[in-house]
């Protein structure tokens, strides 16, 4: 099991780049698969994009040309970058942990990102 | 890209009864990587089922999931106060999705 803390800005400005960073806690960052995943107010989930500390990655195609997850073994961080966001990129935005590609197994706990001038 | 489409949008219904949620997908898969998640109001998610029939951890008895191919249920035998919510099927794997997403409210 692992624990997952968000963090990052919880403001960014239309056609900036929303950048996120996911703690890793409690065991090793080589064990699981890795995703973000948002949830705008009063909607569903959506799946962002997953990494694996091999390399393996893979985006949601609706999202796949602003979108970049990266990872930092040595400090046992992942990371979210979304560029040229708008008011529909306003969300909660959750990091997950899973044995399976793109799964769930384990979640932080959100953070709140609004899109604004 | 798979479709995951789930019936009912929303159900109305009584501590102690069956509830019946449907996920079917566009297309088939065979590696039955089908998970089912709970999310209660103002929470995050919580994975309940993996792999189509899998309990996950802390998954009570009375929550149980199945199906293969393209059709997928869930089932909440006896429902409890803790049950309501909203429940979520996800395909994960090569290109996670996840459906709409089924509200269970109490009558």
């Amino acid at each position: 099991q692992v624990n997952l803390q968000e963090s990052g800005p919880g403001l960014v400005k239309p056609s900036e780049t929303l950048s996120l960073t996911c703690i890793v806690s409690g065991d090793s960052i080589s064990r699981f698969y890795y995703s973000w995943i948002r949830q705008p107010p009063g909607k569903g989930l959506e799946w962002i994009g997953y990494i694996h500390y091999s390399g393996d990655s893979n985006y949601n195609p609706s999202l796949k040309s602003r979108v970049a997850i990266s990872v930092d073994t040595s400090k046992n961080q992942f990371f979210l970058k979304m560029t040229s966001v708008t008011a529909a990129d306003t969300a909660v935005y959750f990091c997950a942990a899973g044995w399976g590609a793109g799964a769930g197994d384990m979640w932080g706990q959100g953070s709140l990102v609004t899109v604004s001038s | 890209e798979v479709v995951l489409t789930q019936s009912p949008g929303a159900l109305s219904l009584s501590p102690g009864e069956r509830a019946t949620l449907s996920c079917r997908a566009s297309q088939s898969f065979t590696n039955n990587h089908l998970a089912w998640y709970q999310q209660r109001p103002g929470q995050t998610p919580r994975l309940l089922i993996w792999d189509a029939s899998n309990r996950g951890a802390g998954t009570p008895d009375r929550i149980s999931g199945s199906g293969s191919g393209t059709d997928f249920t869930l089932t909440i035998s006896r429902l409890e106060p803790e049950d309501f919510g909203v429940y979520y099927c996800q395909l994960f794997g090569t290109s996670p999705t996840f459906g709409q997403g089924t509200k269970v409210e109490m009558k």
